[in-house]
Formats: C-alpha cells, sequence, structure tokens
C-alpha cells in the first residue's frame, strides 16, 4: 500500500499566477498520475508522471500550462501556470501499486483551488 | 481504451444488497476490469479488480460474464456510510501500459 499527502490541501489564488502542489509518497513508486476534478464532476487525467522520464500528457493538456516534476521515486510536483477561473478545481495525485494479482491506484486528498 | 457506461445513480436502503452494472462493449484482450469508491472530498479509493468469472474480497464481490461485455459490482448489506460514487473501470494492467481513465461513475445514496 502507500500513504500519499499532498500540499497545500487548499489555496485560492489570483487570475495569472502559479501555483505548485506537491506530491509526497511514504514508499518508492514508478508510476504516478495528475489528475483534475471538478466539484460533482468525474476525475480527468492530466498526466503520467514516470522518474526519469518526460511526463505524458494526455489530450487537452499541455507542458506549458501543468509542467511536471519527478525528481524521485516519492516525490512529484504538478504546476497550474497563469491560472484562470476555469482552472478552479481539485488536483489529486496518484501512485500505481502493481501486486501480484491487481493493480491498484493509491490517491492523495486532493488539493482544492480557487482562482479568482 | 474501452468505454464505460454505469446508471447515473442508485438509490438503496440499509442492510440491502446492492448491485451495480457497468457495460464496457469494447474491453480488450489484456483489459482488467477495477472498481474505485470515492466519498466527499476525499480520493478514490480501489475496491476490487478481476478479469473473469467472480472475484470476491471482504468488501464487495464482483460478477464478469464469459464475454466480458459487462461487469456487476455487488456489495452486501450495505450501510449509511456506502454513499459514495463508484467507478467502473478498464485497462491494461500490464505495468508498462496501464493508464486509469475515469467514466462519469454511479452515485448511490444509501437511506436509513
Amino acid at each position: 500500500s502507500a500513504v500519499i499527502s499532498q500540499k497545500p490541501s487548499r489555496d485560492i489564488c489570483q487570475r495569472g499566477t502559479s501555483l505548485t502542489i506537491q506530491c509526497q509518497v511514504d514508499s518508492q513508486v514508478t508510476m504516478m498520475f495528475w489528475y483534475r476534478q471538478q466539484p460533482g464532476q468525474s476525475l480527468t487525467l492530466i498526466a503520467t508522471a514516470n522518474q526519469g522520464s518526460e511526463a505524458t500528457y494526455e489530450s487537452g493538456f499541455v507542458i506549458d500550462k501543468f509542467p511536471i516534476s519527478r525528481p524521485n521515486l516519492t516525490f512529484s510536483t504538478l504546476t497550474v501556470s497563469n491560472m484562470s477561473p476555469e482552472d478552479s478545481s481539485i488536483y489529486l495525485c496518484s501512485v500505481l501499486y502493481s501486486g501480484s494479482s491487481y493493480n491498484e491506484q493509491f490517491f492523495g486528498p486532493g488539493t482544492r483551488l480557487t482562482v479568482l | 481504451l474501452a468505454k464505460t457506461t454505469q446508471p447515473i445513480s442508485m438509490d438503496s436502503y440499509e442492510g440491502q444488497e446492492v448491485n451495480i452494472t457497468c457495460s464496457h462493449n469494447n474491453i480488450a484482450t489484456n483489459d482488467y476490469i477495477t472498481w474505485y469508491q470515492q466519498f466527499p472530498s476525499q480520493g478514490p479509493r480501489f475496491i476490487i479488480q478481476g478479469y473473469k468469472t467472480k472475484v470476491t474480497n471482504e468488501v464487495a464481490s464482483l460478477f464478469i460474464p464469459a464475454d466480458r461485455k459487462s461487469s456487476t459490482l455487488s456489495l452486501p448489506r450495505v450501510s449509511l456510510s456506502d454513499t459514495a460514487v463508484y467507478y467502473c473501470l478498464v485497462g491494461d494492467r500490464r505495468t508498462g501500459g496501464f493508464k486509469t481513465i475515469f467514466g462519469a461513475g454511479t452515485r448511490l445514496f444509501v437511506k436509513a
């Protein structure tokens, strides 16, 4: 299993600024994911971040807007750049645990971002 | 990636068995079926995963017919605390190509 913490838990930011969200895992993991979830909606995958390689972004998400760092096997950051009110959402970090009989993703508590 | 279709919402009463069915007509040979549960203000939590037939753990059972085009999550004797959103996902569980895409989910309301 994995325990994931995120910082900050919530923030209120001004339009045009940037916010970096940190994700810390209590064990070494290869695959990490960043998701966005609008209130009352499902999760949308932003990118997959593997240590030692560039993040892979999903359609509709670009590196200039959501740069990701993955310096080691227990840590990652997601930056939301040049924010607008449309970026207001919950951002979740997730890691993949591969067991012998199943794959399971563990999720952090999320970072609630409000852009004014 | 195979698309999934679930009911938007379901209601139940405490003590009842709840069955949530998910359709995934385009499931691929290497795809597994996974269910997650999400409470408000929390990240999703893994419930169960299976490939075919039946899988059971301490929380739920997962029934998968032979054609694998659908699956049913069964929650025995639900309680008020089982009120949550339940997501059905299909994906290739091979580590190198695994990617979890969430569908709309099913909102389960358990009433007293």
